[in-house]
């Protein structure tokens, strides 16, 4: 078990840019999980995928963010055309065969718009 | 919606006992969660409860009452590395798979 990691740990980006983060849960875990968090704040729920279907996502992903679990294993999510709002830490979680109240999360990916 | 309230801030001092609370108000309730996040660094699971009672893990103990939508995280024999935000987050009926996060509780241990 080597936990969940995260990729790239922290991106610089300019307004407009388009950036890709990606996931590797941990191998077992069938569910993945995207949070963001801003300072002061607590992780709120992006989108939720069992194995290669996204089953959840959340009103404030906007059209401009994407994600996908091509083959049930990592995943990646996208953000088009950023925004300064969007500067943020973008979490990603994992879950087994324990359901959706044990999350294990991975060290994050900081995000900072120009 | 879900709302969860718990103290911004908590101060004790090492080796003491701490209790951090948490109402929710939810529109169906499964479970409630508790995490732990240091500065810079990704949430940490501690517990989950979704039945009323006691869960005790080493120094760690989570507590639920469905009946009055309360829970609260019991640290002890408190050591400076306990500072941290503690966050609860509820899993709720209908839902689906996602945890709602309060604001967090910030635990500063002094000597």
């Amino acid at each position: 078990d080597t936990g969940v990691s995260q990729d790239p740990r922290h991106k610089i980006t300019k307004r407009g840019q388009n950036v890709t983060f990606r996931c590797d849960p941990i191998s077992e875990h069938n569910r993945l999980y995207w949070y963001r968090q801003t300072l002061g704040q607590g992780p709120e729920f992006l989108t939720y995928f069992q194995n290669e279907a996204q089953l959840e996502k959340s009103r404030l992903l906007s059209d401009r963010f994407s994600a996908e679990r091509p083959k049930g294993s990592f995943s990646t999510l996208e953000i088009q055309r950023t925004e300064q709002g969007d500067s943020a830490m973008y979490l990603c979680a994992s879950s087994g065969g324990l359901g959706a109240g044990t999350q294990y999360f991975g060290p994050g990916t900081r995000l900072l718009v120009l | 919606g879900q709302s969860l309230e718990q103290p911004s801030e908590v101060t004790a001092v090492e080796g003491a006992i701490v209790q951090i609370n948490c109402t929710y108000q939810t529109s169906g309730f499964y479970g409630l969660s508790w995490y732990q996040q240091h500065d810079g660094g990704a949430p940490t699971f501690l517990s989950y409860n979704a039945l009323d009672g006691l869960e005790e893990t080493g120094r760690f103990s989570s507590f639920l009452s469905r009946s009055d939508s309360y829970g609260y995280l019991l640290l002890q024999e408190l050591q400076m590395k306990d500072s941290a935000s503690y966050f609860c987050a509820v899993k709720v009926t209908g839902g689906g798979n996602k945890l709602t996060f309060g604001t967090g509780t910030q635990l500063k241990v002094e000597l």
